[in-house]
């Protein structure tokens, strides 16, 4: 299994400002997900990122909303640009265990709770 | 499309008693899947999964899932509920022939009375 961690933990933002998070793995991963929890929801994927290409962003959301970034194979950030309150959330970091033949299941982030005033 | 349908909100259950959550999905091909369980102000944890073989998969906590190919469903049981393990449990699905993304279901809510 994978420890991830993120920071922040949680944060209270303005509307109109940007929040960077960020992921940690103590494993090195070629892929990373970064999901959204909105309140009393399921997870929705945001985008994958794999080291060394840009992210693949799931329909809904776009590079300009959600900028990421992953500099390593431990290591990726989530920015929400230009935050308005729809955008308050639980936002996790995940990767998948096993090899990268068979991905089977995900580990995940504690999360970042976002509150868009 | 893949899809998965938890179709009960909450669940509630005495402590002792046997629990079941509910979970069916729709994938067009062959389905990897999972269970995951959420404690208050914690991320998710993996709990059990079925990739193939045995259609009765354990998994952490006491937890097992069966896999019911002709009723396209995953069920969660466990025989003798715990007030520990109320959470929030999602039910997820992978179409192994569209890559790596996982679908997960709305979530249910387990709640067990002492």
């Amino acid at each position: 299994s994978a420890v991830i961690s993120q920071k922040p933990s949680r944060d209270i933002c303005q509307r109109g400002t940007s929040l960077t998070i960020q992921c940690q793995v103590d494993s090195q991963v070629t892929m990373m997900f970064w999901y959204r929890q909105q309140p009393g929801q399921s997870l929705t994927l945001i985008a994958t990122a794999n080291q060394g290409s840009e992210a693949t962003y799931e329909s809904g959301f776009v590079i300009d909303k959600f900028p990421i970034s992953r500099p390593n194979l431990t290591f990726s950030t989530l920015t929400v640009s230009n935050m308005s309150p729809e955008d308050s959330s639980i936002y996790l970091c995940s990767v998948p265990g096993g090899q990268p033949s068979s991905y089977n299941e995900q580990f995940f982030g504690p999360g970042t709770r976002l509150t868009v005033l | 499309a893949q899809s998965v349908a938890q179709p009960e909100d909450q669940v509630n259950v005495a402590e002792g008693n046997p629990l079941t959550v509910k979970c069916t999905y729709s994938v067009s091909g062959n389905p990897y899947l999972f269970w995951y369980v959420q404690y208050p102000n914690r991320g998710l944890q993996f709990l059990l999964k079925y990739i193939t073989g045995d259609n009765l998969v354990k998994g952490s906590y006491g937890f097992e899932a069966e896999f019911n190919k002709s009723q396209t469903s995953f069920h969660l049981k466990k025989p003798s509920a715990l007030v520990s393990d109320s959470a929030l449990y999602f039910c997820a699905v992978r179409d192994v022939r569209r890559g790596f993304k996982t679908i997960f279901g709305a979530g249910t809510r387990l709640f067990v009375k002492a």
